[in-house]
């Protein structure tokens, strides 16, 4: 299994410019997560999803857009790149079996807006 | 919605020594507090998790207690290690919400 993989690792942005990261797991999780992570200030939920077809928005979700049209894969866009979306992005997922509640984090992608 | 509260910011020990982190809650409904260590560079790892209806957790040298009448939880590690030091992180979410909240991370380091 290769858990939960993310691309691109590293990408600079022009403010304006769209992009989509990619997130991928092969675990069968029902359970994605998008998280940003920004010095001082933890791991904020952005958006997430309880099954295909299914997604919310967390505390952050404003400028970013999700889709889940498979199990396996949980893409995040961004619609109009801002500065203030420079940040690293760990993407998420779980399993709904006893003893596999805790999230299994992706590599991350940094991402920065010039 | 949920809202965590971990303290301290950083937390610097001798080897061989207890270390704690505690964090607060808000919402009363939450059911589900897990742990992450987060290594330099790394992405953020669970270490170990306990349920609401559980007043203590163990596993090895760490260990969760929650007490969900003040909606506090903390971490103990005991005999820490220099391999130890990384970022830990709390959070909490009502179980099948999935909206799972962080704190905002302690620094531990281990000094041989």
């Amino acid at each position: 299994n290769a858990g939960v993989t993310q691309t691109p690792k590293f990408q600079v942005l022009k403010t304006g410019q769209s992009m989509t990261l990619q997130c991928a797991q092969d675990m069968n999780h029902e359970y994605m997560s998008w998280y940003r992570q920004d010095p001082g200030m933890g791991l904020r939920l952005i958006h997430y999803s309880v099954g295909a077809g299914i997604t919310d928005q967390g505390e952050v979700p404003n400028g970013y857009n999700v889709s889940r049209s498979t199990t396996e894969d949980f893409p995040l866009r961004l619609l109009s790149a801002a500065p203030s979306q420079t940040s690293v992005y760990f993407c998420a997922s779980r399993g709904d079996r006893a003893g596999s509640y805790g999230y299994t984090f992706g590599s991350g992608t940094r991402l920065t807006v010039v | 919605g949920e809202n965590v509260e971990q303290h301290p910011s950083t937390l610097s020990v001798q080897e061989g020594d207890s270390a704690v982190i505690k964090c607060t809650y808000s919402d009363s409904a939450s059911n589900y507090f897990p742990w992450y260590k987060q290594e330099l560079g790394k992405r953020p790892q669970l270490i170990i998790d306990i349920r609401s209806n559980v007043g203590e957790k163990k596993d090895q040298r760490i260990a969760v207690t929650l007490n969900k009448t003040a909606k506090h939880f903390s971490l103990h590690i005991t005999e820490t290690q220099p391999e130890d030091s990384a970022v830990y992180f709390c959070a909490a979410t009502l179980y099948n919400t999935d909206k799972l909240i962080f704190g905002t991370g302690t620094r531990l380091q281990v000094f041989p």
